[in-house]
């Protein structure tokens, strides 16, 4: 069961354009939901990141929109650079005050053209 | 200092050959994780400590043995491994409670023969 769903699988976008990639979760005990940001060789490093009390956050050309009633949420990144060209992976996990691990989505291949 | 490190960087072993993967992290983070990546895959659980104690252990196999000799410190024992178990070995720590950002080492490629 994959509790966490993220589209597109891959995405191409021209510089200076706007990239979309959405998730959607079923646990409605996740609490806590960020976005990583892999280049090939490298580990996830984190982007951004939001709680269901926000409906949104933005973070330089990085936003997250969060929609709690239909579990979704989405990163936004406009003006789009090659160098943000990357696998970007939403996750959740739920907190409760102790570690938990995080649940990613499969991940999107971002290809930004010059 | 967001930094969390791993060693080796590359490991090549044979199947019946025992091996570690080390980690450490100087942030004062009483969390640590291993994840496994496999090719164009997302990371999967593995372990998590919490204090220094096994708190999750998402039935990984018994080759995989981890340890958390202190709270700066994660192991990843490996022994009698198989080709399949070649993967991206990723480790992260966060902080407990307040924020709870976890942080990615760089990795440690393993191939297995």
């Amino acid at each position: 069961q994959q509790q966490v769903k993220q589209s597109p699988q891959s995405l191409i976008v021209q510089k200076g354009g706007i990239s979309i990639i959405n998730c959607a979760y079923e646990n409605t005990a996740f609490d806590y939901f960020p976005w990583y940001q892999q280049f090939p060789g490298k580990g996830p490093a984190l982007l951004i990141a939001i709680r269901p009390d926000v409906s949104e956050k933005k973070e330089g050309r990085f936003t997250i929109s969060f929609n709690k009633s239909a579990k979704q949420f989405s990163l936004h990144i406009m003006d789009s650079q090659p160098g943000d060209s990357a696998t970007y992976f939403c996750a959740a996990s739920s907190q409760r005050g102790g570690a938990d691990g995080l649940t990613f989505g499969k991940g999107t291949h971002l290809i930004i053209q010059p | 200092d967001t930094e969390v490190t791993q060693t080796p960087k590359h490991l090549v072993m044979g199947m019946t050959n025992k091996k570690s993967l080390k980690c450490e992290q100087h942030m004062g983070h009483r969390a640590m994780y291993w994840y496994k990546q496999k090719a164009k895959k997302p990371p999967e659980l593995m372990f998590v400590y919490s204090y220094e104690k096994l708190s999750i252990n998402e039935s990984v196999p018994s080759r995989f043995s981890p340890e958390c000799p202190n709270s700066s410190l994660l192991n990843l024992h490996l022994h009698a491994l198989q080709p399949e178990d070649s993967a991206l070995y990723l480790c992260a720590s966060s902080q407990l409670g307040v924020q709870e950002t976890q942080y990615f080492g760089p990795g440690t490629r393993l191939l297995v023969l």
